[in-house]
């Protein structure tokens, strides 16, 4: 089993700032990391795959990062469309997610 | 532009089987594989299982034998079966296309990268 943690558990924010969220593995998953994006009521959105190429139509201001067990995500500018629950996933050895990252208005 | 529609039983009794079912309209098959995500009352989420057009299936370990997951071609949809439902089972079930990325010419990096807009099952006696 890969066990995935993620920190912080939630943050808040301001418009404009800069966040960075942190996803580790158990243990050493090369590159296979996904990040996504989901807000209330909705499934998750795919954001990053492969660490840190981003999906169509994700805005750059979204940039992932990292390898073996350490990654981050990283939402510079933040906008009001931003906020939500973002979560990682790894795919080296079958799938498993993150619990998650809450960001919310400050 | 592939849209997932999913449909089934959103209230089961405990040891009763789940079945859902998900229809994929437009893209193709082939190269994708065909997944299935559970999200649990306290946002987590857990990946059941896939299944690759032409190829196999692959199942979350912690499900044991539980879980199936078919493919009809013919009609474009696929579907799971989870048999034994207790009240742990209670969650937001999605379909889901994952796609791949070959990294470093080893093996394939699958992203969910297409969802359903989920099935809430409630497991109460």
């Amino acid at each position: 089993d890969i066990q995935m943690t993620q920190s912080p558990s939630s943050l808040s924010a301001s418009v404009g700032d800069t966040v960075t969220l942190t996803c580790r593995a158990s243990r050493n998953i090369l590159t296979y990391l996904n990040w996504y994006q989901q807000k209330s009521g909705l499934p998750p959105k795919l954001l990053i795959y492969g660490t840190s190429t981003l999906q169509d139509g994700v805005p750059s201001r979204f940039s992932g990062s990292g390898s073996e067990s350490v990654f981050t995500l990283t939402i510079t500018d933040l906008q009001p469309e931003d906020f939500g629950n973002y979560f990682c996933q790894q795919s080296y050895f079958y799938r498993t997610f993150g619990p998650g990252t809450r960001v919310d208005l400050k | 532009q592939v849209q997932l529609q999913q449909w089934g039983a959103g209230l089961l009794r405990p040891s009763e089987t789940l079945s859902l079912t998900c229809d994929i309209n437009g893209g193709s098959l082939s190269g994708h594989s065909w997944s299935w995500v559970r999200q649990f009352p306290g946002r987590g989420l857990e990946w059941i299982g896939d299944i690759i057009h032409g190829e196999s299936t692959d199942y979350n370990p912690s499900l044991g034998s539980r879980a199936t997951i078919s493919l009809d071609t013919s009609k474009k949809q696929f579907s799971l079966r989870l048999t034994s439902m207790t009240a742990a089972d209670t969650a937001t079930y999605y379909c889901a296309r994952a796609s791949s990325l070959l990294i470093f010419g080893l093996k394939r990096n699958w992203s969910f990268d297409v969802w359903g807009r989920g099935t809430l099952v409630t497991v109460s006696s």
